[in-house]
């Protein structure tokens, strides 16, 4: 079963709009963290946001917000007033327990592709 | 300035030869994770290493080993025996092991059989 799902492959979106990107989640342990990745053409995965199971108020970076509904199981992103340089792959991601050791390992979506358009 | 550095950046690869991709770190970070990514999908884990002399398979660890000697280092080779290596391979740390450590990346592998 999926753990993360990401229903929209891509999305357009006009610059200096806001947009959202949609992330569900499943597990059943109490603590977990949930994270979104940016990731250019160029390869790398660029920290966005992080929002703990145990947060009561949604997190914000700068442009970047994490809608966050523990009962639905979902944690959106967020991007306010869109530039061409958001133009990506963006991936939702959770860590949870390994079950092997007292480690926790980030299991990722399949992603939204992203493009702004002027 | 603190990071991940991978290398090379590309390499390319002949049937039935093992590589050895590079991933160092500059965090002084604890733990450390490889991760493969095919076309159009998200990162699946291959191995991670929570201190040094130590690691333990992900995901997908048939075809690939690692060593840990030290801190820093977290070199992963891709054995002939791995059927379909072609994809990109991104190094990851973190500080520590909780469920809200974040992992940072490195900028990538990408690797082509030939």
């Amino acid at each position: 079963a999926q753990k993360i799902t990401q229903t929209q492959p891509g999305m357009f979106v006009q610059e200096k709009e806001a947009v959202t990107l949609d992330c569900t989640y499943d597990t059943s342990d109490p603590s977990y963290g949930l994270f979104w990745y940016k990731q250019p053409s160029s390869g790398e995965m660029i920290f966005l946001i992080y929002q703990g199971s145990y947060d009561q108020q949604n997190a914000t970076e700068g442009r970047y917000s994490l809608n966050f509904q523990k009962a639905r199981k979902s944690a959106n992103l967020v991007i306010s007033a869109s530039q061409l340089g958001d133009s990506a792959m963006y991936f939702c991601a959770m860590r949870e327990p390994t079950r092997m050791d007292s480690s926790y390992k980030l299991i990722f979506g399949s992603g939204t592709r992203l493009l702004v358009r002027p | 300035d603190g990071g991940i550095t991978q290398s090379p950046k590309y390499l390319f690869r002949k049937e039935g030869q093992n590589v050895t991709l590079s991933c160092e770190q500059n965090l002084n970070h604890d733990a450390m994770y490889w991760y493969r990514q095919d076309p159009g999908q998200g990162l699946r884990l291959i191995y991670y290493s929570q201190i040094v002399n130590d690691f333990q398979k992900g995901d997908i660890a048939e075809g690939y080993s690692v060593s840990r000697e030290k801190k820093e280092s977290f070199p992963l080779t891709v054995t002939s025996a791995q059927k379909n290596p072609t994809a990109f391979y991104l190094c990851a740390s973190t500080l520590g092991q909780g469920f809200s450590d974040t992992q940072y990346f490195g900028p990538g592998t990408r690797l082509t059989v030939l």
